[in-house]
């Protein structure tokens, strides 16, 4: 039980382009949605929390403009990438964590690897 | 905020030996602390965690120790066998809610 699914799984786009990528809890209500950012070598950082209906809430140096989050249900919540360049090739991860299941770890998705040219 | 400080970087041992990982905390109302194994391009997994009100936890192979006072915990494998080579990060965090990961640690175990 508590899978997290991620879609796309890889992504190779122009630059300026906007990359939308999906995050769904499969067999449980998410509460609190998580995305990171992992750069090669490096470890995952936090880039904003989102709770359903609520805006998300960003870490300190992500630009909320750039990096446009929606958690319209719980079960879904997405990270849109708009005008993507170069220095946001990354490797993106979501996570979440279920509701009224008493306290749970954080369940991670399996990544989003966005390559811009 | 938290600030999770993990060593060392790249860890190699033989097959059959012990690794060790550790990590310190600076928050010390943290009260859960994971480790993740990653592969590559993989999600992280988490393999082991601990809440303060605990000082050692194992699983077969695997164990986690805490030391409140000292705000430290460590990962401990033993008898590595070459599919342990990974990634491995440690978190804290005030419940569940948002993770503070270690840099991580490259473990290289060599049949």
């Amino acid at each position: 039980g508590a899978v997290v699914s991620q879609h796309p799984s890889w992504v190779i786009c122009k630059s300026g382009t906007s990359v939308k990528i999906e995050c769904r809890s499969l067999d449980f209500q998410a509460t609190t949605m998580f995305w990171y950012r992992q750069f090669p070598k490096q470890s995952l950082m936090l880039m904003a929390t989102s709770n359903e209906g609520s805006k998300a809430t960003y870490e300190q140096g992500v630009e909320k403009d750039k990096f446009l989050i929606n958690h319209a249900s719980l079960t879904l919540s997405t990270l849109t990438v708009t005008s993507a360049h170069p220095e946001d090739s990354s490797f993106y991860i979501c996570s979440a964590t279920p509701k009224g299941m008493g306290n749970q770890p954080q369940h991670f998705g399996d990544g989003t690897r966005l390559s811009i040219l | 905020g938290e600030n999770v400080e993990q060593h060392p970087s790249t860890l190699s041992v033989q097959e059959g030996d012990s690794a060790v990982i550790k990590c310190t905390y600076s928050d010390s109302a943290s009260n859960y602390f994971p480790w993740y194994k990653q592969e590559l391009g993989k999600r992280p997994q988490l393999i082991i965690d601990i809440r303060s009100n605990v000082g050692e936890k194992k699983d077969q192979r695997i164990a986690v120790t805490l030391n409140k006072t000292a705000k430290h915990f460590s990962l401990h494998i033993t008898e590595t066998q070459p599919e342990d080579s990974a990634v491995y990060f440690c978190a804290a965090s005030r419940g569940y809610s948002t993770l503070t990961f270690g840099k991580g640690t490259m473990l290289l175990v060599s049949p």
